[in-house]
């Protein structure tokens, strides 16, 4: 069985550009979340979908973040323009639903760099 | 809000020595994780603790979760090299979210 994927592993930007980040799931994963780690930190949430939906976007810094997943599958991240602060990896993360252990199954990760 | 805490954060034990890693998490909860990270690598799922007095074990390491203490420990036996490695503890919250705690950085010393 396939992993998550994640795409491009690195990105080294300016200040102010944009940068978009995409995820393929795990095949019949219906819920795809999006983390940011930052260096020597814990991954924290961005946004959670289930299907299509958006479930939980709280924490998504929604003046120059997005996120969309067409049709249920692949994802996309993006951010515009980005800040310094902004440098970090973007984690995608998919699982199945109603399973017993809800498990989340991580990609290798998008690292970003903004100068 | 839910918030996860581990300690310690950073580990430096030597090679057969025994510790144990602790995470605690301030609201009920009955789902707990652990991961491992590697450096520059993602995050591989360790163990699923699902129930109060849930133990599991791999190899080295034995997790357990006491859902009243709201605590779960992981118990590193005679380390090696091979678990040097950064692990964290994640929680489901009501909304069916993970919340990763910071993370203990383990460096097994020859």
């Amino acid at each position: 069985e396939a992993g998550v994927a994640q795409s491009p592993r690195y990105k080294i930007i300016e200040k102010r550009q944009s940068v978009a980040f995409w995820c393929n799931p795990i095949s019949g994963h219906a819920t795809l979340y999006w983390y940011q780690q930052i260096l020597g930190q814990g991954p924290k949430l961005l946004i959670q979908f289930q299907n299509n939906g958006v479930v939980d976007d709280s924490q998504l810094p929604k003046d120059r973040f997005s996120a969309e997943r067409l049709k249920g599958v692949d994802s996309t991240l993006k951010i515009q323009p980005a800040k310094l602060e902004d440098s970090a990896v973007y984690l995608c993360a998919s699982s199945k639903l109603r399973t017993r252990t809800g498990e989340l199954f991580f990609g290798e990760g998008s690292r970003l760099t903004v100068l | 809000e839910l918030k996860v805490e581990q300690n310690p954060l950073f580990l430096s034990m030597q090679e057969g020595k025994n510790y144990t890693i602790y995470c605690n998490y301030s609201t009920t909860s009955d789902r707990l994780y652990w991961y491992r990270q590697d450096p520059g690598k993602s995050l591989e799922s360790l163990f699923v603790l699902l129930s109060n007095g849930a133990v599991k074990q791999e190899g080295r390491l034995m997790a357990s979760l006491d859902t009243k203490a709201r605590l779960s420990t992981l118990h590193i036996t005679a380390a090696v090299h091979d678990l040097s490695a950064t692990y964290f503890c994640a929680v489901v919250n009501y909304g069916q979210n993970f919340v990763f705690g910071p993370g203990t950085r383990l460096s097994v010393l020859p």
